[in-house]
């Protein structure tokens, strides 16, 4: 059973362009959660997202980001015209059930670099 | 508030135990977790706790829990230096997401 899987690995933009991170929950996982790690900090919680329902994006900025987790395909989170202070590595998570009863299972992360 | 402590660093000798720290601040907390990160990877889950339970043992790793204080443990018998890594502890109350320690550097020597 393959774990939770992200890509790309790593993403390098100009200020202003666009970056999409793709995360593929664990086979048989519903649930998907994406975290923010600033250099030298813990992750903070930015959505959770079940198939086609956004449950909670009180973590998520309030402008130029958005998550989709579709019916079918990956969940993408979008960050439109980066600035040098989106750079941090994002990580997707995923879990079976309803959360805080199973845990989250952590991807590799993507590591954003905006030039 | 949502702050859960760590201590930043921590140092050991090969051989000798590890006892990493942290402090939460809400008493609803239902789960407490403990995490790896080793360098430039994501996050492995070591071991969670039931915010009912004190304490949990699984092979080298016990997790005490002190609800009164809302202080948790994770100690490591016999640290090696591939235990060397960042830890964090986290959180969940009745909600969705993982809150999150600022996590502690543990450096093993020989």
């Amino acid at each position: 059973n393959a774990g939770v899987m992200q890509n790309p690995r790593h993403l390098v933009r100009r200020r202003g362009q666009e970056a999409r991170l793709r995360c593929s929950p664990m086979k048989g996982h519903s649930h998907v959660y994406w975290y923010r790690q600033l250099p030298e900090e813990g992750l903070k919680f930015m959505v959770y997202l079940q198939k086609e329902n956004i449950i909670d994006e009180s973590g998520m900025p309030k402008e130029r980001f958005s998550a989709e987790f579709p019916k079918e395909g990956p969940s993408i989170l979008r960050i439109q015209q980066v600035v040098r202070g989106d750079s941090a590595a994002y990580f997707c998570a995923s879990s079976p059930v309803s959360p805080g009863t199973d845990t989250q299972y952590f991807g590799p992360g993507t590591r954003l670099t905006v030039l | 508030g949502e702050d859960v402590e760590q201590s930043l660093f921590l140092s050991v000798r090969e051989g000798d135990s590890s006892v990493i720290n942290c402090t939460y601040t809400d008493s609803s907390s239902t789960y407490l977790y403990w995490y790896k990160q080793e360098p430039g990877a994501g996050l492995q889950l070591l071991t969670y706790i039931f915010s009912n339970m004190d304490m949990k043992q699984d092979q080298r790793l016990t997790v005490l829990l002190n609800k009164k204080d809302k202080h948790l443990s994770l100690r490591i018998a016999d640290t090696q230096t591939g235990d060397s890594a960042i830890y964090f502890c986290a959180e969940t109350r009745n909600t969705d997401k993982l809150i999150f320690g600022t996590g502690t550097r543990l450096q093993v020597f020989p």
